[in-house]
């Protein structure tokens, strides 16, 4: 089943407005992932996030974890037409049988328009 | 960096026959690889884990029996899709473990089915 749902499912901005998007997930997590995919491709990792950290940023991207609420959100700051793409939340997990799994959010799919 | 090469990038074949996707990961070992499915403006749907040398583990509701996947080397997952039908039409992404709880993923394979 799905871990996690993310909100909002879609998402259109004025570039050069900040966008932000959110992720919620089920179970405990060892680290949360967020990656990008463009229209009919691969997933590109974009950062990850340690269940012991609150905050991490890299270039134009800020990511915030929240435990107690199994929530994580995505800021792109800035945005350009070229951050048009689907946004994935992933929880990394460890099963009982010790198998790692990576799961995936819904997705957001942001525009930004020129 | 690593790189997951996977192919074909694009199919189609007749109902009722059998397709054959391969994921290779091109500079680094991949003791385990992942498959996932997904289906138009959804997300990703972990289908199995396989794992180099031993039986890949399938995810609740996957028949194993349709959805074959080898991984006799530590560079080479395959799935292969058994008499294939339109409803298993869909994007077939793979992606290899990189240690450290990164993941490198595939360009994905775009299966129809006619």
């Amino acid at each position: 089943s799905q871990q996690g749902e993310e909100d909002p499912q879609a998402l259109s901005i004025q570039e050069g407005e900040n966008a932000t998007m959110n992720c919620s997930y089920k179970t405990s997590i060892n680290n949360l992932q967020w990656y990008r995919q463009n229209s009919g491709r691969g997933l590109v990792h974009l950062i990850l996030i340690r269940s012991n950290e609150r905050e991490k940023h890299s270039g134009r991207l800020r990511v915030t974890l929240d435990t107690s609420k199994k929530s994580s959100s995505l800021l792109i700051t800035a945005s350009r037409a070229a951050d048009t793409a689907s946004y994935f939340c992933a929880a990394y997990v460890i099963s009982n049988f010790g198998n790692e799994k990576l799961t995936f959010g819904t997705g957001t799919r942001l525009t930004i328009i020129p | 960096g690593a790189v997951v090469s996977q192919h074909p990038s694009r199919v189609i074949c007749k109902s009722g026959t059998s397709v054959k996707i391969e994921c290779r990961s091109l500079d680094f070992q991949a003791t385990t690889m992942f498959w996932y499915r997904q289906f138009p403006k959804q997300s990703l749907m972990l289908m199995a884990t396989s794992n180099e040398g031993s039986k890949a583990t399938y995810e609740q509701g996957v028949e194993k029996d349709k959805f074959l996947i080898n991984h006799a080397s530590l560079t080479l997952s395959t799935l292969t899709v058994t008499s294939a039908h339109p409803e298993d039409s869909s994007f077939y992404i793979c992606s290899a473990s990189t240690g450290n709880y990164g993941y490198t993923f595939g360009s994905g394979t775009r299966l129809t089915v006619v």
